[in-house]
């Protein structure tokens, strides 16, 4: 069984286009994170929520919306694509007060934007 | 703001010998988390260990540990009889006591010669 899960695994798309990513997790976790891995693997936070209510919400463009339906989905939402948002993005569970809060992360999406 | 420093880029180990990843972090904070990661070429984030600030005892997973020296602010990551499998980048990560984000350093790409 998948822990956390994220759809699509690769995405190749043109500029200015809107696309989405989904993220599942079946771990009964209460926190979810997108992560966004650029070419040089630096690892950047880019949202958090926590029970569906958005808590972290780093310095990133608008265009990124992040949309939580429920405690096990955080979908991330781009609008206009560009350029630089090709890179990997993840995404991440963990348990508010649980084992250090060790965060369990998807397989990752590769997106490439042209 | 807490910040992760690895100051290896890139480090390299023979079949079966052991290395030692570097990681120091700066916090003002007493009690906190302390992970490191594993990513490899499949691009999967897999935790390797975890260390809770409030335990003097080193954390250790089979072929891993780790010397944790609180006072230094640093957390390092040795792997006894490397294994060609352990070839991956591998990054450390702080995580705070209280609110939801992890601070993750820029990572370590390992080679393991045959």
């Amino acid at each position: 069984d998948t822990a956390v899960s994220q759809t699509p695994k690769y995405l190749v798309t043109q500029m200015g286009n809107d696309k989405s990513i989904k993220c599942e997790q079946n771990l009964g976790h209460d926190t979810m994170y997108w992560y966004k891995q650029d070419s040089k693997k630096f690892l950047k936070i880019m949202f958090s929520y926590n029970n569906k209510e958005l808590i972290i919400n780093e310095t990133v463009p608008n265009r990124f919306s992040p949309k939580s339906p429920d405690k096990a989905h955080l979908n991330l939402h781009i609008n206009s694509l560009e350029l630089g948002d090709s890179a990997v993005y993840f995404c991440a569970s963990s348990q508010y007060g649980q084992g250090g809060e060790t965060q369990y992360f998807g397989p990752g999406t590769r997106l490439l934007v042209l | 703001a807490q910040t992760v420093t690895q100051s290896q880029p890139e480090m390299s180990v023979q079949e079966a010998e052991t290395v030692t990843l570097s990681c120091t972090y700066d916090t003002s904070e007493s009690d906190y988390y302390l992970f490191w990661y594993k990513q490899p070429p499949s691009r999967q984030m897999i935790l390797v260990i975890r260390q809770e600030a409030y335990k003097q005892q080193n954390a250790t997973e089979n072929r891993f540990s780790v010397n944790f020296q609180k006072a230094a602010k640093s957390f390092s990551l040795k792997i006894s009889d490397s294994q060609l499998g352990d070839a991956a980048m591998y990054f450390c990560a702080y995580r705070t006591n209280t609110g939801n984000q992890f601070y993750f350093g820029t990572g370590t790409s390992l080679t393991v010669i045959p």
